[in-house]
């Protein structure tokens, strides 16, 4: 079945540790998200990807780096800057709108909950 | 401003009701597609129901409808014959033609009361 592998599950981060949160997709989408929820709360844009070798910053990048080499994966690495890490990220991806009757909904993975020690 | 507004933090509904779920939008794009999302408490979220701007119908999707305003820039979710697996947040969401961002609300928790 085609969907979207995030891991780990849950991660815990040390102080002034880089983690690196995976995210898979067999979907053959080009386009990938990386939001962050906080707890009651919606979704944030970190970064976005609409093709293999570029991403731009959404909303709260501060903190955090992408990579995308191959189209099936985008990771998200949390550095020591984000001071405030403690979140769920959940990644997505989507087709490209290309048809204005297009009906692409993004498409999520199951997510990964990410605490201090 | 806001792309997409969600004004209700929090709702009830006795089981088997019907309950609606508010959602208006911000936009100058003649093409765009809304959409709604549930999210259980375990996290996952789940893709209920679309709109496009260019329907002329509302979309149905088994219990699932949308009320779809064009010109109060509104797209409303009505649960039919609430269940107590509906309880859980969701989000409202809207694509743009001119991106591939999408733009969330803040979400409505709904609780399904038996």
């Amino acid at each position: 079945d085609g969907g979207i592998t995030q891991s780990p599950k849950y991660l815990f981060r040390k102080e002034g540790q880089n983690v690196t949160l995976s995210c898979e997709q067999n979907l053959n989408h080009d386009a990938m998200y990386w939001y962050r929820q906080d707890p009651g709360q919606g979704l944030r844009l970190i970064y976005y990807s609409q093709i293999v070798n570029d991403f731009q910053k959404g909303d709260i990048a501060e903190g955090y780096s992408v990579s995308r080499e191959k189209k099936e994966s985008f990771p998200l690495t949390v550095t020591s800057a984000q001071k405030n890490p403690t979140a769920f990220y959940l990644c997505a991806s989507s087709t490209p709108d290309r048809f204005i009757r297009s009906n692409q909904p993004q498409h999520f993975g199951d997510g990964t909950r990410l605490s201090i020690l | 401003a806001q792309k997409i507004t969600q004004t209700q933090p929090g709702m009830f509904v006795q089981e088997k009701e019907a309950v609606t779920l508010d959602c208006t939008y911000d936009t100058s794009d003649p093409s765009y597609g809304l959409f709604w999302y549930k999210q259980p408490s375990s996290g996952e979220m789940i893709f209920l129901i679309y709109q496009g701007s260019y329907d002329q119908q509302n979309a149905t999707e088994g219990r699932y409808s949308l009320n779809f305003q064009k010109a109060r820039k509104s797209a409303n979710l009505v649960i039919s014959a609430s269940q107590l697996g509906d309880s859980a947040m969701y989000f409202c969401a809207m694509r743009e033609h001119t991106g591939n961002q999408f733009y969330f609300g803040t979400g409505t928790s709904l609780t399904v009361i038996p």
